[in-house]
């Protein structure tokens, strides 16, 4: 059974104090790794597919690396609009869903 | 292009009640999928649907039935609503690309059971 455990479950930063966020996963066949980013009252909104060991993506002030057992959301200089609720989930070979982790919620003060 | 979207945003049932939750999307995905989001137990998967004329159960289907109407629409129906049901619904679509696969969420459905 796949698993995906995140953690903090929840991070405070000032703002422009740069943190990581951990994803670690046991899948049966790694197809890809997805990063949400979900607001108070709506959808996860897609970030990044991370697809073999080794990979990085990034977007804006985001990063976002991936191990053979685990992901990293590098947040560098975060502002308060990145507060939110950063979401990992895990897509297998053998099927059609995602299994997703906990979320860490993230709070950036100014 | 709206994207994925869902209806109604809010709904308030009794106990035993029956409702149709709607899914639409317009980016021509094959897959379709319902989720349940709940404090403390992340986004689960009630549903999801292949491709149109399939479907299949997820992680949590027990007091649900989906309909996929066609390629862009996918309802989810609770036919005795429950307390234990009350959560926030999202669907959402996906679709693989050669090497690359996403998954996009449509806004959610805030339902209460009392």
């Amino acid at each position: 059974e796949d698993q995906v455990t995140q953690s903090p479950e929840a991070l405070r930063l000032q703002e422009g104090e740069s943190s990581s966020l951990n994803c670690s996963y046991t899948v049966s066949g790694l197809r890809g790794l997805f990063w949400y980013r979900q607001d108070p009252g709506k959808g996860p909104e897609f970030l990044f597919t991370l697809y073999s060991a080794g990979e990085e993506k990034e977007k804006e002030r985001l990063k976002a690396t991936l191990t053979k057992k685990e992901s990293f959301l590098h947040i560098t200089a975060p502002k308060p609009e990145d507060s939110a609720t950063y979401l990992c989930a895990v897509f297998n070979n053998a099927g059609n869903m995602l299994t997703f982790g906990g979320g860490t919620r993230l709070m950036v003060k100014p | 292009n709206a994207g994925v979207t869902q209806t109604p945003k809010f709904q308030v049932l009794k106990t035993g009640q029956s409702m149709t939750l709607q899914c639409a999307q317009d980016m021509n995905h094959n897959s379709m999928y319902w989720y349940r989001q709940d404090p403390g137990m992340g986004l689960r998967l009630i549903y999801y649907s292949a491709s149109e004329g399939t479907t299949d159960k997820g992680e949590v289907p027990n007091g649900y039935n989906v309909s996929r109407l066609n390629k862009r629409e996918f309802s989810l129906r609770l036919e005795s609503a429950a307390p234990s049901q009350t959560s926030v619904y999202f669907c959402a679509s996906s679709e693989v690309r050669g090497a690359d696969y996403e998954q996009y969420f449509g806004p959610g459905t805030r339902l209460t059971v009392t």
